[in-house]
């Protein structure tokens, strides 16, 4: 199975910081890789799809990009909502899994 | 709007068996993929298994195969999880999830707000 690794796993920022997600996965998946975000007692909401494409009705500030083993995503300037955890998907072939999450809080 | 509701959960004792569904509504059902995910409380996603549009091919995550089978039913717009030889370690919430293929699993572009199945004696 293709592994995914998330780093950093937890983040403190503040309103309107420029905040990086990274997620490595074992193995190439192209571009075949999402990015969710999950608060707490909530199901997760895909914020992007295939590496780098913005989900109909998420905010642009939300951005992903990158390609065979190494993604990122990006929040241009954190806002009071954005505050939870985010979690990479992989779907190559017919493999799927999931990082570990990385959670975003409050400095 | 597309609304997935899931229902079946609860306590069950290891070994013993649970069942649960999935009602969607606001798409064309049998238009896609569908899945099941789950995440252990406090803990991360893993999925579970998926379902073709048609039945023909499902698949599962190595910790379920040969326990659990999914299911759909396109004509009740729903889509079944029976577990089989419970373990402790398959409490979870279970999420049901909306691919954006019909044929080929990709990724879940809507979910339920999960069921909670808890494993224990």
């Amino acid at each position: 199975d293709i592994q995914l690794t998330q780093s950093p796993s937890s983040l403190s920022a503040s309103i309107g910081d420029r905040v990086t997600i990274t997620c490595r996965a074992s193995q190439t998946v192209k571009k075949w890789l999402a990015w969710y975000q999950q608060k707490p007692g909530k199901a997760p909401k895909l914020l992007i799809y295939e590496a780098s494409s913005l989900q109909y009705g998420v905010p642009s500030r939300f951005s992903g990009s990158g390609s065979g083993t190494e993604f990122t995503l990006t929040i241009s300037s954190l806002q009071p909502e954005d505050f939870a955890t985010y979690y990479c998907q992989q779907y190559s072939l017919y493999s799927r899994t999931f990082g570990q999450g990385t959670k975003v809080e409050i400095k | 709007e597309v609304q997935l509701v899931e229902s079946g959960g609860g306590l069950v004792q290891p070994g013993r068996s649970l069942r649960l569904s999935c009602a969607a509504s606001g798409f064309f059902f049998d238009d896609y993929v569908m899945h099941w995910v789950r995440q252990p409380q406090g803990r991360g996603l893993e999925w579970v298994s998926s379902i073709t549009w048609n039945s023909n091919v499902m698949d599962y995550a190595d910790s379920v195969k040969g326990r659990f089978i999914i299911s759909r039913d396109n004509a009740k717009n729903s889509l079944f999880l029976q577990m089989n030889s419970l373990r402790p370690e398959d409490t979870a919430f279970y999420f049901c999830a909306k691919d954006v293929d019909r044929s080929s699993p990709h990724y879940f572009d809507s979910w339920g707000q999960g069921t909670l199945v808890t494993v224990s004696s």
